[in-house]
Formats: structure tokens, sequence, C-alpha cells
């Protein structure tokens, strides 16, 4: 079983949905989660990231992590065609530890 | 500012062969990384250096060596390149941020082995 999992997708959803991302994990010492957004044939770039449980809100973005449940989500409202990309969260033990575990990614298309 | 370039952008090589992919970053970051990425499987370490003169193996180390030339650059060799080797290999560069570690990430070598 795999640390990090996240269904591939692909996600077709038309423009102006609310669009709901979502890894489970296994580890229940992971403290730091990201969400690393990537466009097709580009290096992933960093969303967002929240620290232990909570939501944590950018612009049309918003990012959950439930501890108990090892579950992670990240939600795009008002979804434009700018958002079609690989969507990866990303996990770590600490701030300070060098190593992240990376889900699989789910691609997302963003259809006018 | 160029952030993290790697070289070459793709390649294609024979069972067997050697070749070392290039990464550079400018932003005067400490650790750098390599990853692998292939379909479904997400990315997955194969080596890093936390600072100039040290590495550690990843995840996935076995057929890869790694050489931190200097606090700029890591590189990334295959030593006898295998089929199993083909995928999309991306460096990256690490920021300390209150809250969070940020990875900087390169474009990306498409390396294609037959």
């Amino acid at each position: 079983q795999k640390e990090v999992e996240q269904d591939p997708g692909p996600l077709s959803v038309p423009e102006g949905a609310i669009v709901s991302l979502n890894c489970t994990y296994s580890n229940s010492a992971f403290q730091y989660f990201m969400w690393y957004r990537q466009y097709s044939r580009k290096g992933p770039e960093l969303l967002m990231y929240t620290y232990s449980s909570g939501n944590k809100e950018d612009g049309r973005f918003t990012a959950q992590v439930d501890k108990s449940s090892k579950y992670i989500s990240l939600f795009i409202r008002d979804s434009q065609p700018s958002d079609s990309a690989t969507y990866l969260c990303a996990m770590s033990l600490s701030g300070g530890y060098n190593k992240l575990i990376f889900g699989a990614g789910t691609r997302l298309a963003v259809h006018p | 500012n160029a952030g993290v370039t790697q070289t070459p952008k793709f390649q294609v090589l024979k069972t067997g062969q050697s070749m070392t992919l290039q990464c550079a970053q400018d932003m005067n970051h400490n650790s750098m990384y390599w990853y692998r990425q292939d379909p479904g499987m997400g990315l997955r370490l194969i080596y890093y250096s936390a600072s100039e003169g040290t590495t550690d193996k990843g995840e996935v180390p076995n057929g890869y060596n790694v050489s931190r030339l200097n606090k700029r650059e890591f590189s990334l060799r295959l030593e006898s390149a295998a089929p199993s080797q083909t995928s999309v290999y991306f460096c990256a560069s690490k920021v300390r941020r209150t809250g969070v570690d940020e990875q900087f990430f390169g474009p990306g070598t498409r390396l294609t082995v037959l």
C-alpha cells in the first residue's frame, strides 16, 4: 500500500464548477501538507500548504486537512480553463524533514 | 533569476549507454533533489543533497549516481541505462520558510531508453 493515495482522474468539469481533489494517507505522523500544480510538460509548483489540521483559503482555493481521517482536500471555486493541470498532494513529517511524499496526481480539465 | 534549470530537455538512449543529467539553481538554496515521474506513480525521490558536499539515497536510487558539484549544481548519472529508467526526471531545490519548506522544480528531462 502506498503511503499517499490519490485518484489519478482524469476529472473533467465545466467552467465555473466547484472542484474537489482529495488524498488519503497512512502515516499519522505527517504534519505538513502541500498541494502542487503541474501544467503539461512543466515542473510542479507549490500552490498551497497547511500545517497539521484545519483549513486554509487563498482566493479561489481552499485546502483542508482532517488528520483524524488521514484525508486532505483541495477545493477550487469558480474553476477556470487556466486551472486545467495535474494537482499533486505532498506531505512530510516535519518542516525540517528533507523528504516529501507525493501522491500520484489528479489530472483536471476545465472546459469552457 | 532563472530558478532551476535542467539540461537536456529530451534524450533518447540505447540500453547500456550512459549519460549525465545536469541541474543548476541560482537561488542560493542548500538542498537539492532528483525525482523521477512515471504515470500513476507520482514523483519518487532518487537522491537528494541536504547541503554542498553531502548526498543521500531516496526511495529509488538503484541504477543512478549523483554529484553535488558545488552549491549551484547537482547532477544525476545513469551509468548503464535500462528501459525501466524511461521517465521524466525533475530536479528541485528547497528553501526553508516559516511554516513550510518549499521545493522549486526545474522543467524536467524526458528520457527514453530503447
